[in-house]
């Protein structure tokens, strides 16, 4: 079946340092979204990538589509203490009857220290 | 707009035992989707409706898990009986369509322990 790999597992970083997480999927995906889950909380929906090599921003973060429509990253700039949380990518695989299922990542959790 | 509603948010059962989560999605979505979140994993989907009808069960542990959605509106997950392996949340999402194109909105969920 479909599988949704994300890296690194886990990122600790300084506040206002950089932070990177790559998506990697076994399939070729329609689209792949993004949410980010808080502590304690549920996942929100942050963005959705549909265009093979589509870059999207939003404020400090930075979404990218790869060309195969099988990976992508989430970049961003200059943490902040809000930024804390797991992010999820996710996708649904192209083609077929899926009916758009979505299969998530394993999440990347980041925390960030003041 | 309201968002997704679920309960109980919090539910102890002792295995072998029977229980039930609620869920509510927001007016107007035809999709509802149930998943399971282990702590440290991503949600893994267990059923999804495109109105009342199941598109999608095959996660399902069908033994033991079952689920409707009566008048395509709210939507019921039941585990009879439960393991200890069944320990998570329990989230519920709702969507516009179900095409995979349009963002997921996810509920406060059901943290489920069975001891």
């Amino acid at each position: 079946g479909q599988q949704v790999m994300q890296i690194p597992q886990y990122q600790h970083v300084q506040e206002g340092e950089d932070f990177t997480t790559y998506c990697n999927s076994s399939t070729t995906l329609s689209n792949i979204q993004w949410y980010k889950q808080r502590p304690g909380g549920h996942p929100v929906f942050l963005i959705q990538l549909v265009k093979s090599g589509e870059v999207k921003k939003q404020k400090r973060l930075t979404f990218q589509f790869g060309e195969a429509k099988k990976n992508s990253s989430l970049h961003i700039t200059a943490t902040q203490t809000t930024d804390v949380g797991t992010y999820f990518c996710a996708g649904p695989k192209a083609g077929g009857t899926s009916y758009g299922k979505l299969t998530f990542g394993q999440g990347t959790i980041l925390t960030v220290h003041p | 707009e309201a968002g997704v509603a679920q309960s109980p948010r919090y539910k102890i059962i002792e295995k072998r035992q029977s229980v039930a989560f609620w869920c509510n999605p927001i007016s107007g979505h035809a999709t509802l989707y149930w998943y399971q979140q282990i702590l440290g994993q991503g949600p893994k989907l267990l059923i999804q409706f495109q109105n009342n009808g199941v598109v999608d069960d095959s996660q399902l542990p069908k033994d033991r898990f079952s689920a409707e959605r009566l008048k395509g509106v709210d939507s019921t997950l039941k585990i009879q009986p439960a393991k200890l392996e069944d320990s998570a949340v329990y989230l519920c999402a709702s969507s516009l369509k179900g095409t995979g194109t349009t963002k997921q909105y996810f509920g406060p969920g059901t943290r489920l322990t069975v001891t």
